[in-house]
């Protein structure tokens, strides 16, 4: 149990498109899930909190119009970079929480060329 | 503000050697720790968590953890290696709240399992 799918596992795309990543939790209702953000042989950073039938709550220096996350039911959080550039190249994350912990997509690797 | 120090970033270890990962926390109230690993260009697998009760924890894959609250340290073992523990492990600290685990990540340890 507590399996989190995270789609697509990699994405290449052009400078100035958008690109959605879905993060669905298969098996349990999360009314809240996680974004993060990951560089290169770097830790995890959180992006923003995803809250079910509400906004997303973005941490500080994170871009909200650029990163918009839409949290439209209990199992799927999505999230869309907007007009994407290659400084928005890196691996994204997300978790949803169980009573056991928090579970972790597989993760997508954004390249933007 | 809570924040997670993983004092090593690589460690290099003898397949069936034991192997030990640091991580000191920091951390307001009552802390839940979690160790996490990843295999490059993958998700984050739980290996095992502490929320309350007994203080060694064990998980999966061998792993066990001991919390110390007089360290603030929730360091990582596992007896004997494998050459497919190869990989990154993250020590994370958050809050169990109503609305989920919201972690804060140390920096990671890259761990290399020679032969």
């Amino acid at each position: 149990g507590a399996v989190v799918s995270q789609h697509p596992s990699w994405v290449i795309c052009k400078s100035g498109t958008s690109v959605k990543i879905e993060c669905r939790s298969l098996d349990f209702q999360a009314t809240t899930m996680f974004w993060y953000r990951q560089f290169p042989k770097q830790s995890l950073m959180l992006m923003a909190t995803s809250n079910e039938g509400s906004k997303a709550t973005y941490e500080q220096g994170v871009e909200k119009d650029k990163f918009l996350i839409n949290h439209a039911s209990l199992t799927l959080s999505t999230l869309t970079v907007t007009s994407a550039h290659p400084e928005d190249s890196s691996f994204y994350i997300c978790s949803a929480s169980s009573g056991r912990g928090a579970f972790f997509g597989q993760g997508t690797r954004l390249t933007v060329v | 503000a809570q924040s997670v120090t993983q004092p090593d970033i690589h460690i290099t270890v003898s397949e069936g050697a034991s192997l030990e990962l640091r991580c000191n926390y920091s951390y307001g109230a009552t802390p839940y720790l979690f160790w996490y690993v990843q295999s490059p260009g993958q998700g984050l697998q739980l290996l095992l968590k502490y929320f309350s009760g007994d203080t060694l924890v064990q998980g999966i894959k061998g792993f066990e953890a001991e919390f110390k609250r007089s360290q603030s340290s929730f360091n990582l073992r596992k007896p004997s290696v494998h050459w497919s523990d190869a990989a990154e492990y993250f020590c994370a600290v958050g809050a169990l709240q109503a609305a989920g685990n919201k972690l804060t990540f140390g920096g990671g340890t890259r761990v290399l399992v020679k032969p």
